[in-house]
């Protein structure tokens, strides 16, 4: 079975400080694993993916993720958080059910952004 | 716009009715998700399709059913509503199935209030 822990619900950082969303997964086939972010009343959307190519992954509005096997870990960052990034991010990891494949996304982490 | 559609945006019925909720996947896509997304409960799989045919079934409850039907729209039938049915509702599509290097589009959601 594939998991995903994304540590801390809520995540508040100043305008311009550095954003460090934390997620590690479990998984018992090599890993492919999504980063995707919620804004206020709308759908998730992909921000990055990992999918055994190049382990620091560099996703749209300057997010990257860098994947450490040996610490189960794809933890999101960003060096200058703006306003905009305020949002809910959800890490999630492919895996199997049934012999089919599925993904399981985590339980989220609300990004709050101060000025 | 991720070319994912879902009608209604919003749907508030009654305790005990039954409700049916609608998903157009982007074009050319075979696999359609179904979400529930709660506060309490945060994101959980419900179930997916792929070109018809059920693949994987995550937490859904027996009073809730979906199909996919031949030109590929899905329908997710909640019926005897509770009140813990009231959340929103996703759907998402992807080109073939989960996982891969398949990413997930997602709909904007139903939001369901149940009184």
């Amino acid at each position: 079975a594939q998991s995903v822990t994304q540590l801390g619900s809520h995540v508040s950082v100043s305008e311009g400080a550095l954003v460090l969303l934390r997620c590690n997964y479990s998984s018992s086939v090599p890993p492919y694993l999504f980063w995707y972010v919620q804004y206020p009343n709308q759908g998730l959307q992909l921000l990055l993916k990992y999918t055994s190519a190049a382990t620091l992954v560099k996703g749209i509005n300057g997010f990257e993720a860098e994947f450490k096997k040996s610490e189960t870990s794809f933890h999101l960052t960003k060096p200058s958080a703006h306003m905009s990034d305020a949002a809910e991010y959800f890490c999630a990891v492919r895996g199997y059910s049934g012999g089919y494949q599925k993904v399981t996304f985590g339980t989220g982490t609300k990004l709050q952004v101060i000025p | 716009d991720s070319g994912v559609t879902q009608t209604p945006k919003h749907l508030i019925t009654a305790t005990g009715q039954r409700v049916t909720l609608r998903c157009s996947p982007r074009s050319g896509d075979l696999s359609v998700y179904w979400y529930q997304q709660s506060l309490d409960q945060g994101l959980q799989f419900l179930i997916q399709y792929y070109n018809g045919e059920e693949r994987a079934k995550g937490n859904i409850l027996e009073r809730f059913s979906a199909q996919q039907f031949p030109d590929l729209h899905s329908e997710l039938n909640l019926s005897s509503l509770e009140l813990g049915d009231s959340a929103l509702y996703f759907c998402a599509s992807s080109a073939g199935l989960a996982g891969n290097y398949n990413e997930q589009f997602f709909g904007p959601g139903t939001r369901l209030t149940v009184l």
